[in-house]
């Protein structure tokens, strides 16, 4: 059974860093491609950011572009995404999601984690 | 960006009813749509992808149709447990978007 588990979610300044990570299992992490997505009561459902099954490859919102860092350790089974330059409009729910075919970068992305809470405030 | 729209915002039915839920692109997304359920307090669900495949254990009550800019829903009798959010997403650019969501009600 697939298992995604987000942690690193809490209380953050404005201006301040966070890193989420997300542990695989249940499958062959290195090669899917995994995705960072967020949900917020203002802004609703927003793909934050994928990263190829190697790694070689990312993508992300313009909205987070230069702030955010996805990166993936295939030897761990590890997503993570550094968050730099919060502001309060990154406060949401964030979710990682697997890619749903073996191997191709542009994916739809089942199942998703159980999601970790970020909260930007002063 | 892409931007999807759905409708209605709310559907109101009763249980055995049959639920069509509209999500129209701003441009042309080929078949590159999906449609997933979110019930409250987990993460969304996919039930739809490539505008009309049903993803894995998704009962046969739900089918999607469409291509282009304007994509279907239907929920053929809807059980009580389908009374939940429902979301399309679209993968033909980055980035993905998703539509604001409709939810589905009981009458």
């Amino acid at each position: 059974e697939v298992q995604l588990l987000e942690s690193g979610g809490g209380l953050v300044q404005p201006g301040g860093s966070l890193r989420l990570s997300c542990a695989a299992s249940g499958f062959t992490f290195s090669n899917y491609v995994m995705g960072w997505a967020r949900q917020s009561p203002g802004k609703g459902l927003e793909w934050v950011s994928i990263i190829s099954a190697s790694g070689g490859s990312t993508y992300y919102a313009d909205s987070v572009k230069g702030r955010f860092t996805v990166s993936r350790d295939n030897s761990k089974n590890t997503l993570y995404v550094q968050m730099n330059g919060l502001r309060a409009e990154d406060t949401a729910v964030y979710y990682c999601a697997k890619g749903r075919l073996f191997g191709a970068t542009h994916n739809w992305f089942d199942p998703w984690g159980q999601g970790t809470l970020v909260t930007v405030s002063s | 960006d892409i931007v999807l729209t759905q409708s209605p915002a709310t559907l109101s039915l009763s249980p055995g009813e049959r639920a069509t839920l509209s999500c129209r692109a701003s441009q042309s997304v080929a078949s590159y749509l999906a449609w997933y359920q979110q019930k409250p307090g987990q993460a969304p669900r996919l039930l739809i992808y490539d505008a009309s495949n049903r993803a894995t254990g998704i009962p046969a009550r739900f089918s999607g149709s469409g291509s282009g800019t304007d994509f279907t829903l239907t929920i053929s009798s809807l059980e009580p447990e389908d009374f939940v959010v429902y979301y399309c997403q679209q993968r033909g650019n980055w980035p993905y978007t998703f539509g604001q969501g409709t939810k589905v009600e009981i009458k």
